[in-house]
């Protein structure tokens, strides 16, 4: 079965830490993502990557950067933490072998407070 | 930005009815997805349509795709309580290693037993 695997479900932070969200996925996927879903605003993308050590910024890159050293594992990374980034953080994987649909892991609640 | 925009932003039914739910975009896409997310939980992908496509059928969902008027509907019949759950619909853009997908806000369908 394919599994997309967020290392933390529930995570609370202060403003200005550095936070670092864990993706992995077990399916040889080339296109990672993250999303991050925020009531009324639906889900947004923060950044994409389509290969090891290539990233590309989505809709809302301001405020993160992310890292890809390995094909299976994505991370997103909060420099600087802020209480706006308090939000639900999901993560993604595809292939064009699958028709291009998205599996998801089961998110990271994050408050930064 | 936001590319999907789902009607309504929530529904609620009694167990047995059909429950419809209707997704508009605003730019030419290559294929249509749908999406379930149960409360707090990461999404389930449920159905793709290709830009070619006017109808798709999956056990008790029926998916509809209007390129002309560049919205798509997802019905579900003989709705059942654990169809409670959002339906977000996402529309594709780029290609390749710029390939992602863009999701509206969602409908929220709760179904009463």
């Amino acid at each position: 079965d394919v599994k997309v695997t967020q290392s933390s479900r529930y995570l609370v932070k202060r403003t200005g830490e550095k936070v670092f969200l864990e993706c992995v996925q077990d399916m040889d996927h080339e296109n990672m993502f993250w999303y991050r879903q925020d009531p009324g605003l639906g889900l947004r993308l923060i950044y994409f990557s389509y290969d090891v050590k290539m990233k590309e910024k989505g809709d809302i890159p301001e405020g993160y950067s992310v890292s890809r050293e390995k094909k299976e594992r994505f991370s997103l990374i909060l420099e600087s933490a802020s209480t706006n980034q308090t939000s639900m953080y999901l993560c993604a994987s595809s292939f064009i072998g699958t028709g291009w649909k998205l599996f998801f892991g089961s998110g990271t609640q994050l408050s930064v407070l | 930005s936001q590319q999907g925009e789902e009607d309504p932003q929530a529904l609620s039914i009694q167990e047995g009815e059909n429950a419809t739910m209707n997704c508009s975009y605003k730019t030419s896409i290559n294929n249509l997805q749908w999406y379930r997310q149960n409360s707090g939980r990461g999404l389930v992908h449920l159905i793709l349509i290709r830009s070619n496509e006017r109808e798709k059928h999956s056990g008790r969902l029926r998916v509809t795709l209007d390129t002309s008027k560049k919205s798509s509907s997802l019905l579900i019949t003989a709705s059942r309580a654990a169809d409670t759950a959002s339906y977000f619909c996402a529309t594709d853009s780029g290609g390749g290693s710029n390939y992602k997908l863009t999701f509206g806000k969602g409908t929220l369908l709760t179904v009463n037993p």
